[in-house]
C-alpha cells in the first residue's frame, strides 16, 4: 500500500523560505509516476503548487513559479518542497501525493494527511 | 489560465435523493489523441485529503460506490449522486489537466450537506 507521509515546521516567519519533505513508502518513486504538491489555505480550495515526474523534471503553477523548487532523493524514496519569500498568504495545509500519468488525466490517487504550515512572526 | 467553475457552491439535499453537481471549464479538456476528457472528481470529508471518486470525467475510480456517477464532455461536466447516503456529506471538488504548460487546476468546490 502506497503511503505518503508529510513533514517540516508547522511555523515559518514572512519572507523566510518554507521547507517541507514527503516520504513515500510502499513504492519506490523512481520506478514511475509524478509526485505532486498541492495545498489549501484554511477554510479553502485545492491549489496545485507544482510536481516532479521521476525522471526528474519539474512542473509549476505559473502563478508560484518564481518561488518554487521542487526535488527528488531516490536513495531516501523522498521529495521536498521549498517555497521562498512567504507571506501570511502562503499560510495553507500543505498535501504531497502521487499523480497518475498523463493519459489519465494526472490526478492524484494516493495523498499524504497534509500539514498546516502557519506564517507568521 | 483554464479556469474551473462548480456549481451550486453550496447544496442540501435528502437523504435516498439525487445530488447534482456541476463543473464548467473555460476551455476543452477533451483530448482528441485519446479521445479522453481529463476531468476527474474529488471528495473531500473534513479533517481527510481528498479521494478520487471519477476520472477520464465518467469512469469511477476502484471501490468507489456506484451511486456516484460522472458524464459530460469538452467543457461541461456532471457529477451525480444517485441516492445521497449520510456518509456522503463532503465538499466535492473538480479538477482539470492542461498540457501546455503541463499542470492542473481545481474548481472551487461543492459543499454536500443533508437537507
Amino acid at each position: 500500500q502506497v503511503q505518503l507521509q508529510e513533514s517540516g515546521p508547522g511555523l515559518v516567519k514572512p519572507s523566510e523560505t518554507l521547507s517541507l519533505t514527503c516520504a513515500v513508502s510502499g513504492y519506490s518513486i523512481s520506478s514511475d509516476y509524478y509526485w505532486g504538491w498541492i495545498r489549501q489555505p484554511p477554510g479553502k480550495g485545492l491549489e496545485w503548487i507544482g510536481t516532479i515526474y521521476h525522471t526528474g523534471s519539474t512542473f509549476y503553477n505559473p502563478s508560484l513559479k518564481s518561488r518554487v523548487t521542487i526535488s527528488v532523493d531516490t536513495s531516501k524514496n523522498h521529495f521536498s518542497l521549498k517555497l521562498s519569500s512567504v507571506t501570511a498568504a502562503d499560510t495553507a495545509v500543505y498535501y504531497c501525493a502521487r499523480e497518475t500519468g498523463v493519459v489519465y488525466g494526472r490526478f492524484a490517487d494516493y495523498w499524504g494527511q497534509g500539514t498546516l504550515v502557519t506564517v507568521s512572526s | 489560465d483554464i479556469v474551473m467553475t462548480q456549481s451550486p457552491d453550496s447544496l442540501a439535499v435528502s437523504l435516498g435523493e439525487r445530488a447534482t453537481i456541476n463543473c464548467k471549464s473555460s476551455q476543452s479538456v477533451l483530448y482528441s489523441s485519446n479521445n479522453k476528457n481529463y476531468l476527474t472528481w474529488y471528495q473531500q470529508k473534513p479533517g481527510q485529503p481528498p479521494k478520487v471518486l471519477i476520472y477520464w470525467a465518467s469512469t469511477r475510480e476502484s471501490g468507489v460506490p456506484d451511486r456516484f456517477s460522472g458524464s459530460g464532455s469538452g467543457t461541461d461536466f456532471t457529477l451525480t449522486i444517485s441516492s445521497l447516503q449520510a456518509e456522503d456529506v463532503a465538499v466535492y471538488y473538480c479538477q482539470q489537466y492542461y498540457s501546455t504548460p503541463p499542470g492542473y487546476t481545481f474548481g472551487q468546490g461543492t459543499k454536500l450537506e443533508i437537507k
